[in-house]
């Protein structure tokens, strides 16, 4: 098994341009999670999702916006790129508590 | 409300001393608790975790755990620090629902040869 596989690993934005950071996870999970990490600040929530079709939102969702359309992927979308979401973003699943987390997303904004 | 702290933004042992890594938590019922590693350009792995069953619990690579209730405590410890434990380690408190999953700042081990 693959587990949580997050795409792409780096990208460099510009100030205002939008991407997608792509999560597919083959555990048949039902709970997913993107995290954005830090220095210093550890894991906070952007968005979860209990399962296909619901989302919610954690502590930190401006500039920000999900889906869940399928029970494998949950992608991330940033809109109008700031400096301010220049971060380490992490997709997770769970399992009875236990997260299982994809190796990082590096997003810098310039 | 549930809360985690980490004492210790960073600690440094020698190879082959003990580690003592130190994470307190709130909870208005019994918790459940986590500590994850996470090396250098990795994702965060689970290390062990407690959900009320034994107030000691043992992780992977040597790691345990000792819930103290009394001391609303959940420190993580090893009895002798291997090189490659240098990473940064996070305790978690679970909050009851499954959008709030309370993490630690995290305490960066150091492991001088």
């Amino acid at each position: 098994n693959a587990g949580v596989t997050q795409t792409p690993k780096f990208r460099i934005l510009k100030i205002g341009q939008s991407m997608t950071l792509q999560c597919t996870q083959d555990m048949n999970h039902n709970y997913m999670y993107w995290y954005r990490q830090d220095p210093g600040m550890g894991l906070k929530l952007i968005y979860y999702s209990v399962g296909a079709g619901i989302t919610d939102k954690g502590e930190v969702p401006n500039g920000y916006n999900v889906s869940r359309s399928t029970t494998e992927d949950f992608p991330l979308r940033l809109e109008l790129a700031a400096p301010s979401q220049t971060s380490v973003y992490f997709c997770a699943s769970s399992r009875s508590g236990e997260l299982f987390f994809g190796e990082g997303s590096r997003l810098t904004v310039l | 409300a549930q809360s985690v702290t980490q004492l210790d933004s960073h600690v440094s042992v020698s190879e082959g001393t003990p580690v003592l890594l130190r994470c307190n938590y709130s909870s208005s019922y019994s918790p459940s608790l986590f500590w994850y590693v996470q090396h250098p350009n990795k994702g965060l792995q689970l290390l062990l975790k407690y959900t009320s069953a034994a107030t000691l619990v043992k992780g992977i690579n040597g790691f345990e755990a000792e819930f103290k209730k009394s001391e609303t405590s959940f420190h993580l410890t090893k009895p002798s620090a291997h090189m490659s434990d240098a990473a940064e380690y996070f305790c978690v408190n679970y909050g009851g629902s499954q959008g709030n999953l309370i993490f630690g700042k995290g305490t960066k081990l150091s492991v001088k040869p």
